[in-house]
Formats: structure tokens, C-alpha cells, sequence
């Protein structure tokens, strides 16, 4: 059975970069696209962007100048960073499985990103 | 980008009844690319329709999705009580957005 396994710090100074990866267990990460989704405390859901199976991207508009997603297929894993942090990027941070038509089918258990000093 | 308001913010429903949530957005939406969750405090969301109408694998059939263009709707058919939660429409474009959300809670 397929699963999302996130990893990374839960505290991140501000002005620094948010580092989150995604592990795909129990299937290849090679025949999917890829997706990050945050979530403020008490707010609705973000999206962030994705990855392609071939490496291509697409990002948020509003996030896309300080965003990277990246795949490491020898891991089976795809990770996020978001550089230049502030108050508002605290927020629990989600990896999810695209379902083939940009529907989330699998999501990580996700992790609560705090950006404070 | 393409904004989707759900509505109403907050539903209040006995157990049994029929919710209706709906979703309207901005600008004409492909259907093949319109997609319901539900999400419980705490919970990671939990697909429940894809492409406007077709439900996930183990989503019961009390779950129905249906719309076209710029308006969609889910409806539950009979409530339980598991299914009292926030639900959120997405929908994929250019750009993808989530609405803002419908709670459904007990009356």
C-alpha cells in the first residue's frame, strides 16, 4: 500500500528557508505528480505547487518567487523549500498524491510548520 | 486565477437530513478537474469526488457530486454521524484554488 511519509523541522526562523520532504513507500514515485498544500491554523486549504513526474513544475502564483519542489527518484522522495519565511507561512504543510486529473488521492500526514524566533 | 466561493459557510443539519453545499466559480471550470474533500479537526482531507461527479474509491454512495461550468454541488443524500466535518471544492486550471469551506454541523 502506497504511503506519504513527511519529514522536517517543525520551527523555522523567520527571513530563513522551510525545508519538507515527501517519501512515496510501498510504490514508485515515478508515475505521479506531486503536490504541496498548507494550511494556516483555523484556515482553509493552500495550494503551493507541484511536480511532474518528468521534473516539471508549476507553482502558485503567489508563492512562486520563493518556492522550489524537487524530486530525488534513487529516494523515492520529493521535497519543498520556501525561502524567506514570515509569520504568515506558519501553517501545517501537506504532500499529496495527484490522482491524474489534479485531485489529491494519497496525502501525507502533514507536518505544522511554526515560523517564529 | 480562478476564485471558488462555496456556500454557505455554515450548514446546520440534523442527522438524516440532505445537505446541499454548493460552489460557484469565477470563471468557467473543466469539469474533469473539480474535485470534493472532506476534512475532520485534526484529520488530513479525504477526497470524496473527482471530476465533478465521480466518487472516490470507498466514498459511499450517499456522496453525489454534479455541476457544470461556474456552479457545482455536493450533496449527501442521508446524514450520518461521521459525516459532520468541513468540506472544501478545488478546482485545477491555469492555477489550482480550494474554496473557503462549508462546515456542516449538528443542529
Amino acid at each position: 500500500q502506497v504511503q506519504l511519509q513527511q519529514s522536517g523541522p517543525g520551527l523555522v526562523k523567520p527571513s530563513e528557508t522551510l525545508s519538507l520532504s515527501c517519501t512515496v513507500s510501498g510504490g514508485s514515485s515515478s508515475s505521479h505528480y506531486y503536490h504541496w498544500i498548507r494550511q494556516p491554523p483555523g484556515k482553509g486549504l493552500e495550494w503551493i505547487g507541484f511536480l511532474s513526474y518528468s521534473g516539471s513544475t508549476n507553482y502558485n502564483p503567489s508563492l512562486k518567487s520563493r518556492v522550489t519542489i524537487s524530486l530525488d527518484t534513487s529516494k523515492n522522495q520529493f521535497s519543498l523549500k520556501l525561502s524567506s519565511v514570515t509569520a504568515a507561512d506558519t501553517a501545517v504543510y501537506y504532500c499529496a498524491r495527484d490522482g491524474g486529473a489534479f485531485f489529491f488521492d494519497l496525502w501525507g500526514q502533514g507536518t505544522l510548520v511554526t515560523v517564529s524566533s | 486565477e480562478i476564485v471558488l466561493t462555496q456556500s454557505p459557510g455554515t450548514l446546520s443539519l440534523s442527522p438524516g437530513e440532505r445537505a446541499t453545499l454548493s460552489c460557484r466559480a469565477s470563471q468557467t471550470v473543466s469539469s474533469s478537474y473539480l474535485a470534493w474533500y472532506q476534512q475532520k479537526p485534526g484529520q488530513t482531507p479525504r477526497l470524496l469526488i473527482y471530476s465533478a461527479s465521480s466518487r472516490a474509491t470507498g466514498i459511499p454512495d450517499r456522496f453525489s457530486g454534479s455541476g457544470s461550468g461556474t456552479d457545482f454541488t455536493l450533496t449527501i443524500s442521508r446524514l450520518e454521524p461521521e459525516d459532520f466535518a468541513v468540506y472544501y471544492c478545488q478546482q485545477y486550471g491555469y492555477s489550482l484554488t480550494f474554496g473557503g469551506g462549508t462546515k456542516v454541523e449538528i443542529k
